[in-house]
């Protein structure tokens, strides 16, 4: 397995135009996340899959994202009408409820630019 | 509601030394995880160390220990032995029923 890999690395877009990441999980792990990340912060949570449901969203995120994970294998995360202040670093992780030790893995990320 | 405090934006530390960052935290579960994880520069974000609520005895990992206070809230990490390669951001985060909330990080500067 070769870990959480997300696509593309790197998205420009002119505003108001959607984009869509993906995002592979390790293939056993049945939870998934989504952070966002700006520069010199944390990762700020989005959202949460556990197999295909979605257990929880942002209350911060508005209306024009939305994700779906919709086999319980890999997941997509769109951003419709995208504005500048979305532009950021879009992590995805996963995990296991197996391990018993909550490690969360995480992929390099997607790097959106909106201009 | 569960957050995760980290007051010092940055640390310099010299190569060989010792470092210690701090993490204060709140969460109503009574049972959870604490970590730390490492970004170094434009590459993903590994796990560093951690440790579950529940067991009194801290957390080592080679070069990396913390100090868990349980009744004040606080996790911090101990880098021992600083190298060139622990320079990074650092983020200390809490894992409650399902969702994990990180800090804001620290970055780490190591001296040469």
């Amino acid at each position: 397995d070769t870990g959480v890999s997300q696509d593309p690395r790197h998205k420009i877009t002119k505003r108001g135009q959607n984009v869509t990441f993906r995002c592979d999980p390790i293939s056993e792990h049945n939870r998934l996340y989504w952070y966002r990340q700006t520069l010199g912060q944390g990762p700020e949570f989005l959202t949460y899959f556990q197999n295909e449901a979605q257990l929880e969203k942002s209350r911060l995120l508005s209306d024009r994202f939305s994700a779906e994970r919709p086999k319980g294998s890999f997941s997509t995360l769109e951003i419709q009408r995208t504005e500048q202040g979305d532009s950021a670093m879009y992590l995805c992780a996963s995990s296991t409820l197996t391990t018993g030790s909550g490690e969360l893995f995480f992929g390099e990320g997607s790097r959106l630019t909106v201009l | 509601a569960q957050t995760v405090t980290q007051s010092q934006p940055e640390m310099s530390v010299q190569e060989a030394e010792t470092v210690t960052l701090s993490c204060t935290y709140d969460t109503s579960e009574s049972d959870y995880y604490l970590f730390w994880y490492k970004q170094p520069p434009s590459r993903q974000m590994i796990l560093v160390i951690r440790q579950e609520a529940y067991k009194q005895q801290n957390a080592t990992e080679n070069r990396f220990s913390v100090n868990f206070q349980k009744a004040a809230k606080s996790f911090s990490l101990k880098i021992s032995d600083s190298q060139l390669g622990d320079a990074a951001m650092y983020f200390c985060a809490s894992l409650g029923v399902h969702k994990y909330i990180f800090g804001t990080g620290t970055r780490l500067k190591v001296l040469a």
